[in-house]
């Protein structure tokens, strides 16, 4: 089982409309969880993080957090053709020296 | 601000060959890691470094050699090129500041072995 799981995709969603991205994670003392957006050629760059139980919103962007299912979920409200790109999921496992990557989710917005 | 600079951009080389990926950051930050990312295993974690003189393996460090001498520059290494080695290098870096802080990124080597 790997430590970190996403849905390949991709996920194709209109434009307008809320693209609900998923990761589930292995280790259970993990405690801080991120989400990274890479465009095609280019370095990720954080978008949220999330370290407690719930929601968090920052803008369009929803982080989504259940310790106790080990499920993270990114919610992109309003989705635009700017937002189609890969979304990787990441997680502090076995302390915070190293930050594993889920594969990653392509997220297409069409018009 | 140039941030976490890497060099070069790209590279090909050949089987065998040595070839070193070079980092530099000017943030100050005491960690600096080493990614690599392929297609199918999103980026998986060949070395980090803690602070200058100290360094640990990640998930895949076999075919790799790293160093820190100081704490702005972390080259890797691969000391015998090979073709499973063609990937996209990514180096991160992050504060001590706060332990459970995020990665930034540099912009990557694209490297080719032939």
């Amino acid at each position: 089982q790997k430590e970190v799981e996403q849905n390949s995709g991709p996920l194709s969603v209109p434009e307008g409309a809320i693209a609900s991205l998923n990761c589930t994670y292995s280790d259970r003392g993990s405690q801080s969880f991120f989400w990274y957006r890479q465009y095609s050629g280019k370095s990720p760059e954080l978008i949220m993080f999330i370290y407690s139980n719930g929601d968090k919103e920052d803008g369009r962007f929803t982080a989504q957090l259940n310790k106790a299912s080990q499920y993270v979920s990114l919610l992109i409200r309003d989705s635009q053709p700017s937002d189609s790109a890969t979304y990787l999921c990441a997680v502090y496992s076995g302390g915070y020296n190293k930050l594993i990557f889920g594969a990653g989710t392509r997220l297409a917005v069409h018009p | 601000d140039a941030g976490i600079t890497q060099s070069p951009r790209y590279k090909i080389t050949e089987t065998g060959r040595q070839v070193t990926l070079m980092c530099h950051q000017t943030w100050s930050h005491s960690y600096m890691f080493w990614y690599r990312q392929d297609l199918g295993h999103g980026l998986r974690l060949i070395y980090y470094s803690a602070a200058a003189d100290i360094t640990d393996k990640g998930e895949v460090p076999d075919g790799y050699v790293v160093s820190r001498s100081k704490t702005e520059n972390f080259p890797l290494t691969l000391e015998s090129a090979t073709r499973s080695q063609t990937s996209v290098y990514f180096c991160a870096t992050k504060g001590t500041e706060v332990y459970n802080s995020p990665l930034h990124f540099g912009n990557g080597t694209r490297l080719t072995v032939t």
